[in-house]
């Protein structure tokens, strides 16, 4: 089975706290995304990762910045956060085979509280 | 049905009875579709898939139907059971990319 963990699940900052998310899949995943998802809103896509190094903002970049030095691992890091970044994060990886798109695997989420 | 706003739209169905959940999709170029269910607490877990070169496809116990001209996409759950309560929701994408939008979903509640 498709392994997708996140670091926390739990965490409360203070604002202007630097925070760090991290997700590790255990698939050789090509693909990783980082999404936040609150009430009403449904799922947005804050950042996503096709391979090491690379990057490509979401619909929802502002104030958010990632990191992908190892194919396994994608972070999602708020450089100095904000009550409206309070939200359920969550991290997904999927495959990319020549170019066509499969199911995305969901970790089970991170519920960021910013006081 | 889905929809954007504040309010989930929710569907109660009877333990035994089939579920149908409906999801309007936006992009007449998608062409490839997930279904997701979330439980409370958890994160989304893929439950079936349909490319648009088909318009029927049928899992263990759900069927997802695909309609290309009005933009429309259900999933039926048959013999609906208390563990399949949770949110659902869609997803499409353009195979020629990797991102994906979902819907905000339906809030299933299963009666026993």
């Amino acid at each position: 089975d498709v392994k997708v963990t996140q670091s926390s699940r739990y965490l409360v900052k203070r604002t202007g706290e630097k925070v760090f998310l991290e997700c590790v899949q255990d698939m050789d995943h090509e693909n990783m995304f980082w999404y936040r998802q609150d009430p009403g809103l449904g799922l947005r896509l804050i950042y996503f990762s096709y391979d090491v190094k690379m990057k490509e903002k979401g619909d929802i970049p502002e104030g958010y910045s990632v990191s992908r030095e190892k194919k396994e691992r994608f972070s999602l890091i708020l450089e100095s956060a904000s009550t409206n970044q309070t939200s359920m994060y969550l991290c997904a990886s999927s495959f990319n085979l020549g170019g066509t798109s499969y199911e995305q695997y969901f970790g089970p989420g991170t519920r960021l509280t910013v006081t | 049905g889905e929809s954007v706003g504040l309010h989930l739209p929710t569907l109660s169905v009877q333990e035994g009875d089939n579920s149908i959940i409906n999801c309007a999709y936006s992009n007449s170029a998608s062409d490839y579709f997930i279904w997701y269910k979330q439980e409370s607490g958890k994160g989304p877990q893929f439950i079936i898939d349909i490319r648009s070169n088909m318009d029927k496809r049928q899992g263990q116990r759900v069927t997802v139907l695909l309609n290309k001209t009005v933009k429309h996409l259900s999933l039926q759950i048959a013999a609906t059971q208390p563990g399949d309560s949770a949110v659902y929701f869609c997803a499409e994408n353009m195979d020629t990319g990797n991102q994906f939008y979902f819907g905000t979903g339906t809030s299933l509640t299963v009666i026993p």
